[in-house]
């Protein structure tokens, strides 16, 4: 069945950088593209931006442009999102989703803590 | 960016009873050319990631309940939950993906009366 699986909690300094992996398993790769979703604690959701694992494609929310950068190894089959000059309204769990209409499979979620 | 408005913030419902939340967009989600409103509903249970229930407005996703059904078009959407069940508490969103960047409503939790 179709899998995302993220990499763990982290805890970053202001000003620091971060880089979330996700890795897909379960299906075709490059039939879907990959989105990053964050939510702050008791929050809603935020789109980022997504990426086309096979071409490398990227669109980013005007919000993020400059601070993200999303990458992908597709001989892995797993994105990365990195978020640099974190601050602490940055404090929130990122996920990757399947997808960049809408998301039909979600990873598990990283925690990332700016303090 | 189209804003998704959602209302009420929070409802408590008895089992077995209906349950009805509803999504607003600043703009018409609806593609003349699909012929299809670009409205999507997820469930959110506490601790867990979102899980996608309905997309184009009314078609449930994979192994979704048929308890859970979407309507609406333009820019005034409808998630019903009939007969709510106690494993449906949780937080609902709507989703407009007419345009990028996807954007969200602010949920609408629901628990049990």
């Amino acid at each position: 069945q179709v899998q995302l699986v993220q990499s763990g909690a982290e805890v970053r300094k202001p000003g620091a950088s971060v880089r979330v992996s996700c890795k897909a398993s379960g299906y075709t790769l490059n039939t879907y593209d990959i989105s990053w979703i964050r939510q702050a604690t008791g929050q809603g959701l935020e789109w980022m931006g997504w990426m086309n694992l096979i071409s490398g494609d990227t669109d980013y929310a005007l919000k993020f442009q400059g601070r993200v950068t999303m990458t992908r190894d597709p001989s892995i089959r797993t994105a990365y999102m990195e978020l640099s000059s974190l601050g602490s309204e940055d404090t929130a769990v990122y996920f990757c989703a399947r997808g960049f209409g809408w998301f039909d499979s979600w990873g598990q979620g990283t925690l990332v803590t700016v303090s | 960016d189209i804003m998704m408005t959602q209302s009420p913030d929070s409802l408590a419902v008895s089992l077995g009873e209906r349950a009805t939340i509803n999504c607003r967009s600043s703009l018409a989600v609806f593609h003349t050319s699909s012929s299809r409103d670009y409205l999507t509903w997820y469930q959110q249970k506490a601790g867990h990631p979102p899980r996608l229930l309905i997309y184009w407005a009314s078609t449930r996703g994979s192994g979704v309940p048929d308890r859970f059904s979407g309507s609406g078009s333009g820019t005034d959407f409808t998630l019903t939950i009939t007969s709510l069940q106690a494993e449906d508490v949780a937080v609902y969103y709507c989703q407009q993906n007419f345009t990028a960047p996807p954007t969200f409503g602010g949920g609408t939790k629901v628990e049990i009366k």
